[in-house]
């Protein structure tokens, strides 16, 4: 499968605990983005790499959501002290290029916080 | 934030007549891509239209960009069921040397066999 996997698929945390999740974007693709997306809405920017480097972080992204992308190729988005409020699906899509090409989303992790 | 608006919000047809969706935005753009997502699943990429491009055909979708009125019009024609999905509207903005999409609230296009 050459598309983009996110892992898990489904997570359901108890409010206050920590979840990461996961994405390994196409290999081939230097630019990786977050997106979260709640119900009835498009998808929200939270932040995207070029290569390792993390070019852009949203507002929506608090001091308790960090993401990483290693040596430039799988990313990590982390969040810490989870809320309620942070039940969404969230989207990992990648990239090849600017302008040129769409973007390649995954299937994403629907996280759930009770 | 979001730029793009999608119009209608949900629309109803049956097997076989076009669907037509608008989107308008607000700034100035690099270009703008239409996006389907199945229900509870990530979003797949259609079709992409330059802001120097004003129509672009895929298959059965035919897009229009009209960038002195700032909206953009995805036509999908003799609709079957299983293009009943979402459909999302995603603006690129050229942010600090980089280019972000910035997506709609969608139209949801339910097909009736």
């Amino acid at each position: 499968d050459t598309g983009v996997s996110q892992d898990p698929r489904h997570k359901i945390t108890k409010r206050g605990q920590n979840v990461t999740f996961r994405c390994d974007p196409i290999s081939e693709h230097n630019r990786l983005y977050w997106y979260r997306q709640t119900l009835g809405q498009g998808p929200e920017f939270l932040t995207y790499f070029q290569n390792e480097a993390q070019l852009e972080k949203s507002r929506l992204l608090s001091d308790r959501f960090s993401a990483e992308r290693p040596k430039g190729s799988f990313s990590t988005l982390e969040i810490q002290r989870t809320e309620q409020g942070d039940s969404a699906m969230y989207l990992c899509a990648s990239s090849r290029g600017e302008g040129v090409f769409g973007y390649t989303f995954g299937s994403g992790t629907r996280l759930t916080v009770v | 934030s979001q730029q793009g608006e999608e119009d209608p919000q949900a629309l109803s047809i049956q097997e076989g007549e076009n669907a037509t969706m608008n989107c308008s935005y607000k700034t100035s753009i690099n270009n703008l891509q239409w996006y389907r997502q199945n229900s509870g699943r990530g979003l797949v990429h259609l079709i992409l239209i330059r802001s120097n491009e004003r129509e672009k055909h895929s298959g059965r979708l035919r897009v229009t960009l009209d960038t002195s009125k700032k909206s953009s019009s995805l036509l999908i024609t003799a609709s079957r069921a299983a293009d009943t999905a979402s459909y999302f509207c995603a603006t690129a903005l050229l942010q600090g040397g980089s280019e972000k999409l910035v997506f709609g609230k969608g139209t949801k296009l339910t097909v009736n066999p």
